[in-house]
C-alpha cells in the first residue's frame, strides 16, 4: 500500500464525452503526476503538479487538463474523449526530493473504456 | 526523442534461479534510473532505484549502471514464484521534474 487513492476504479464512457478522475496524494507528498497506460505498453508521463501548479507536461493534447488542490489532492479532466483514451490511468506522488529524482509511488489506478 | 528500451519477453526461468533484465536508453544525460514491478491488473511498485555507475544491492535485487554503454539492468537471485510480474524500466532524463519516461516491461515468469 502506498497511501495514493484513485477514484473511481473503473468507469465507461462514450465517445465524445468528458471525465473526471480524482487522486489522494501520500501523506507528506506534495507532488502529483498523472501517467496514461495502454494496454501492454509502460506509463505514459501526461503532467505534474507542484503546489497547485502544472510543473511538467508530456506530449498529450490539451484538452488532457487537470488540478491540485491545497491539500495536494488532484484531478485529471479528459474532454472529447477518443477510443483511443481507453487505458489505466496511474496517479503517482512523490515528496519534494522525490519528484526531482524520480521515485514515484503510484496508486491502483482508474481503468477508462471509452466505447 | 528519448527512448527506453525493454526485451518485452517472456522470460522464463526456474525457481532458485538468476533472473536477468535488461534495458538501453537513449540519453547519455541521463540522471536517474528505476525499475517497477508490476503485477498483473496492478499499480506499478518501485523496487530499486540507481543514480551512478557501478552495482547497487537490495536483498535479493542488484541494479547495475554502466552511463557509457547507455544500459542498466536488474539481476534477480533465487527467484521465486511470487517475483512473476512485469518489470518496468524507467529513466528520468532530467526534463520535467518527475517526468520519468518507461519502456514497455519485460514479462519475467518464475516456474516452479
Amino acid at each position: 500500500e502506498t497511501g495514493v487513492t484513485q477514484s473511481p476504479t473503473h468507469l465507461i464512457k462514450t465517445r465524445g464525452q468528458q471525465v473526471t478522475l480524482r487522486c489522494s496524494s501520500q501523506s507528506g507528498h506534495n507532488t502529483v503526476s498523472w501517467y496514461q497506460q495502454a494496454l501492454g505498453q509502460g506509463p505514459q508521463f501526461i503532467f505534474q503538479y507542484y503546489r497547485e501548479e502544472e510543473n511538467g507536461r508530456g506530449n498529450f493534447p490539451p484538452r488532457f487538463s487537470g488540478l491540485q488542490f491545497p491539500n495536494y489532492s488532484s484531478e485529471l479532466n479528459v474532454n472529447a474523449l477518443e477510443l483511443d483514451d481507453s487505458a489505466l490511468y496511474l496517479c503517482a506522488s512523490s515528496s519534494d526530493a522525490g519528484a526531482n529524482t524520480g521515485e514515484l509511488f503510484f496508486g491502483e489506478g482508474s481503468r477508462l473504456t471509452v466505447l | 526523442q528519448k527512448e527506453v528500451e525493454q526485451n518485452s519477453g517472456p522470460l522464463s526461468v526456474p525457481e532458485g534461479a538468476i533472473a536477468s533484465l535488461n534495458c538501453t536508453y537513449s540519453d547519455r544525460g541521463s540522471q536517474s534510473f528505476f525499475w517497477y514491478r508490476q503485477y498483473s491488473g496492478k499499480s506499478p511498485e518501485l523496487i530499486m532505484f540507481i543514480y551512478s555507475n557501478g552495482d547497487k544491492e537490495d536483498g535479493r535485487f542488484t541494479a547495475q549502471l554502466n552511463k557509457a554503454s547507455q544500459y542498466v539492468s536488474l539481476l534477480i537471485r533465487d527467484s521465486q514464484p511470487s517475483d512473476s510480474a512485469t518489470y518496468l524500466c524507467a529513466v528520468n532524463f532530467g526534463g520535467s521534474q518527475g517526468n520519468l519516461i518507461f519502456g514497455k516491461g519485460t514479462k519475467l515468469s518464475v516456474k516452479p
